[in-house]
């Protein structure tokens, strides 16, 4: 990857609300879109990730989405718990966003 | 397996001063890099290596420099550190080539440098 631009930088959601984050990048030939999670204090961790042979990835209660043509992808929560506040990356390859602070209020 | 370690967990170094960051992984992943992680800049990539003597920069690679003898270990070498190296390192290897694959993190080492 060459840049990635992560927006919103924070965020702030009701309990139940859904979040949404979402990433633009600029290099044509990448193929994977991983976003990861870091809880205050702790280590970034992988949550879900998507290739570019595919749309739409999901998993329980998180989906990515991908639009090559417009090289963006997005991160979507639903039903957003207290548990999901921390800051989440996503990634082009070795390159990754600035990141978004999630704030999920009870 | 232990994933990937990082030593140590905290240091404070004086201006000038050198040190060495370890890390190792037992998960016989031919990939590892180091990033440094800054408030609302995220993660930068420092160095990586792909696998046993190959090393190259990312994008912030001054004032550090890395080895990678052995598949386990990629140490990250400060050889006169600067207060602009107060940061979060994190050491990071994935089992894929690099572009490909789930990143593994260690627990960071946070470094001051006054």
């Amino acid at each position: 990857g060459e840049n990635v631009e992560q927006h919103p930088s924070t965020l702030s959601v009701q309990e139940g609300d859904s979040a949404v984050i979402k990433c633009t990048y600029s290099d044509s030939a990448s193929n994977y879109f991983p976003w990861y999670k870091q809880e205050l204090g702790k280590r970034p961790q992988l949550i879900i990730d998507i290739r570019s042979n595919v749309g739409e990835k999901k998993d329980q209660r998180i989906a990515v989405t991908l639009n090559k043509t417009a090289k963006h992808f997005s991160l979507h929560i639903t039903e957003t718990q207290p548990e999901d506040s921390a800051v989440y990356f996503c990634a082009d390859g070795l390159t990754f966003g600035s990141g978004t602070r999630l704030q999920v209020q009870p | 397996n232990a994933g990937v370690t990082q030593t140590p967990k905290f240091q404070v170094l004086k201006t000038g001063q050198s040190m060495t960051l370890q890390c190792a992984q037992d998960m016989n992943h031919e990939y590892m890099s180091w990033y440094r992680q800054d408030p609302g800049m995220g993660l930068r990539l420092i160095h990586y290596s792909v696998g046993a003597g190959i090393t190259d920069q990312g994008e912030v690679p001054n004032g550090y420099n890395v080895s990678r003898s052995t598949t386990e270990d990629f140490p990250l070498r400060l050889l006169s550190a600067a207060p602009s190296q107060t940061s979060v390192y994190f050491c990071a290897s994935s089992y894929r080539e690099r572009v490909a694959g789930e990143l593994f993190f260690g627990e960071g080492s946070r470094l001051t440098v006054l």
